[in-house]
């Protein structure tokens, strides 16, 4: 069974500071990896996935095999960074079926 | 295109009714998923469905079932309700065949309160 862990609840930052929303995954086989993010009174949406290996809103996501990490990482906070971010899994073959972390509250300050 | 929508926005019932919510995909979009989140919790996988046909299921008791229909909206039935399935419920809908981990575009949720 695969697992995704997001160690942090809540993380604050100052404006202009960098980053980084840990994301680690349990998963024997080849994941995709993804970064949903969800804005005040807004829906879930998708902000990049692995594969992909774009940069979204200054975002960018390495996956680590070896540490079985996809953390999420911007030089620069933003105030309009602030959400809550959720790492999510899909399995080789899983088709659309997403295994999501608890979620992790970023709060931009200024 | 308004996205994904799901009816109705929030739902009031008490233990042992059922309940029946309902979810309108992206047009052009023929796989839906359905998902529950608990508060303080991330999104679970409850079931998939394309082409009208069951296509994954997660953990859930057989309480919870799920349709789609020949134009690809999709209703989620939930029997004998208890306290427990108190939770936002979150349908998703991607546009084709599901071995291919298609980018899922999430409705606004169905918010249910089990009294």
């Amino acid at each position: 069974a695969q697992r995704v862990t997001q160690p942090e609840k809540l993380l604050s930052v100052f404006k202009g500071a960098p980053v980084e929303l840990k994301c680690n995954y349990s998963y024997s086989g080849s994941p995709e990896l993804f970064w949903y993010v969800q804005y005040s009174r807004q829906r879930l949406q998708l902000l990049l996935r692995h594969i992909s290996r774009e940069s979204i809103k200054g975002f960018t996501a390495d996956l680590n095999k070896g540490e079985t990490s996809f953390h999420l990482k911007k030089p620069f906070a933003q105030e309009e960074d602030s959400a809550m971010y959720y790492c999510a899994l899909s399995p080789t073959g899983g088709g659309n079926k997403l295994t999501f972390g608890t979620g992790t509250q970023l709060k931009v300050e200024l | 295109d308004a996205g994904v929508t799901q009816s109705p926005t929030h739902l009031i019932k008490t233990r042992g009714q059922q309940v029946t919510l309902r979810c309108s995909p992206i047009s052009g979009h023929k796989s839906v998923s359905w998902y529950q989140q608990v508060l303080g919790q991330g999104p679970q996988f409850i079931f998939q469905y394309y082409e009208k046909e069951e296509r994954g299921r997660g953990n859930f008791p057989d309480r919870f079932s799920a349709r789609q229909f020949p134009n690809y909206s999709s209703e989620l039935n939930v029997n004998a309700l208890l306290l427990g399935d108190s939770a936002l419920y979150l349908c998703a809908s991607s546009l084709g065949e599901s071995r291919w981990r298609e980018t899922q575009y999430f409705g606004p949720g169905t918010r249910l309160l089990v009294l």
